[in-house]
């Protein structure tokens, strides 16, 4: 049983340097989630897709880009990494989209931008 | 703007009971998300509320006032296992999930 799964779990970058981070869910959601959560703040949404071929953006979506080629897959890049984007990043999906659903969440990715 | 309000940090008993209070601003509403989420761990599912009234789910029952724009979880019979932080999250008319930062709920022997 796999869910979603996020890689890495952990990463130290160096400003400036380019990072994607990786997302697959094998449940066959139609709708996938990037946030970002840090101390003392609610989740914050960074990027989404409601199915595959289309993306949206969130709440905090700038020094970010994502892409979603098929269903299972959604990685998160941060073209050129700043301090401010050290955080931890859950990736989530639901199987229904626009609509009121349970997320399943990702075990997370730990960034710390030097 | 869009607001999510619940406190900070909450101290119990194992073996009591707990009521983490939730209040929300939001441009509409289509339903009131309690997760559970353990330090460092992923946030997991426990209520879903979209009408008034209290949903019962074993030790927890979750309960929304949409007129009063309140909602609270309620843990009962304390485990250990119970702490954890607690977010409340709101499906505003656009179906964009607004998130309160979470309430720490740390449980004393």
């Amino acid at each position: 049983i796999a869910g979603i799964t996020q890689a890495p779990t952990s990463q130290i970058l160096a400003a400036g340097r380019r990072m994607t981070l990786r997302c697959t869910q094998d449940m066959r959601h139609n709708a996938m989630y990037w946030y970002r959560q840090d101390l003392g703040l609610g989740l914050r949404l960074i990027h989404y897709s409601n199915t595959a071929g289309t993306t949206g953006k969130g709440e905090v979506p700038d020094g970010y880009s994502v892409s979603r080629a098929n269903t299972d897959d959604f990685p998160l890049t941060l073209a050129s990494a700043v301090p401010s984007q050290t955080s931890v990043y859950f990736c989530a999906s639901s199987d229904r989209a626009g609509e009121a659903g349970e997320l399943f969440f990702g075990e997370g990715s730990r960034l710390t931008v030097l | 703007g869009q607001n999510i309000d619940q406190p900070t940090e909450m101290t119990a008993t194992e073996g009591a009971i707990v009521q983490i209070n939730c209040t929300y601003q939001t441009s509409g509403f289509n339903g009131l998300f309690w997760y559970q989420q353990h330090a460092g761990e992923a946030p997991t599912f426990l209520s879903y509320n979209v009408l008034d009234g209290l949903e019962e789910k074993g030790r927890f029952s979750s309960f929304l006032s949409r007129s009063k724009g309140y909602s609270y979880l309620l843990l009962k019979e304390l485990q250990m296992k119970d702490s954890a932080s607690y977010l409340c999250a709101v499906m505003d008319s656009n179906y964009q999930l607004i998130w309160g930062a979470g309430t720490k709920l740390i449980i004393k022997p």
